[in-house]
């Protein structure tokens, strides 16, 4: 198994762009999140989704949308990007059956918007 | 909401000491889980323990140990015997039961082993 994958791991933005965030895991896990992580803070939930068709938002969900149209997939889309967006971007799913299981983690996405 | 406060920003230790990182959250809830995550300068989010709240006994990982006082609503890790590659950011976070697996996280503390 590959975990949680993320990609990419580096990006530059121009204010105003678009860009998807992509994020797959291979371990059949029902909930999945997205979480960022801004300079000196810890992480802080976007949007989750607890299987597929079916999302919601977390704390920080301006700005951001997302879609679950397959087990594997989460994708986090930016549509018009701005500075306050730059970010490390975090994926990470969590494996259905017992309660209060840790969360499996992506390596991350970088992203930075000029 | 819940909130988590780690209240030590920074730390530092000398290598084979022992240092404790504290961690205080607020929830009405009764049952609910806590973990301290590891996060090296490699970026990766590396699980070191999970505490589940209705057991008194505290959770042990090899090296680490927990404080967990549920009355106190207080959470510490304790690293024994530290070395360098301990060297990260600690998460401590909070996870409700029943909540969707949602995790809530405190800022970290930066903690540095020197040899």
């Amino acid at each position: 198994n590959a975990g949680v994958t993320q990609t990419p791991k580096f990006r530059i933005l121009k204010i105003g762009q678009s860009m998807t965030l992509q994020c797959a895991q291979d371990m059949n896990h029902n909930y999945m999140y997205w979480y960022r992580q801004d300079p000196g803070m810890g992480l802080k939930l976007i949007y989750y989704s607890v299987g597929a068709g079916i999302t919601d938002k977390g704390e920080v969900p301006n700005g951001y949308n997302v879609s679950r149209s397959t087990t594997e997939d989460f994708p986090l889309r930016l549509e018009l990007a701005a500075p306050s967006q730059t970010s490390v971007y975090f994926c990470a799913s969590v494996p259905p059956g017992r309660e209060g299981q840790p969360q499996h983690f992506g390596d991350g996405t970088r992203l930075s918007i000029l | 909401a819940q909130t988590v406060t780690q209240s030590q920003p920074e730390m530092s230790v000398q290598e084979a000491e022992t240092v404790t990182l504290s961690c205080t959250y607020d929830t009405s809830e009764n049952n609910y889980y806590l973990f301290w995550y590891k996060q090296p300068p490699s970026r990766q989010m590396i699980l070191v323990i999970r505490q589940e709240a209705y057991k008194q006994q505290n959770a042990t990982e090899n090296r680490f140990s927990v404080n967990f006082q549920k009355a106190a609503k207080s959470f510490s890790l304790k690293i024994s015997d530290s070395q360098l590659g301990d060297t990260a950011m600690y998460f401590c976070a909070f996870m409700n039961q029943g909540g969707s697996e949602k995790l809530v996280f405190g800022k970290g503390t930066k903690l540095t082993v020197n040899p």
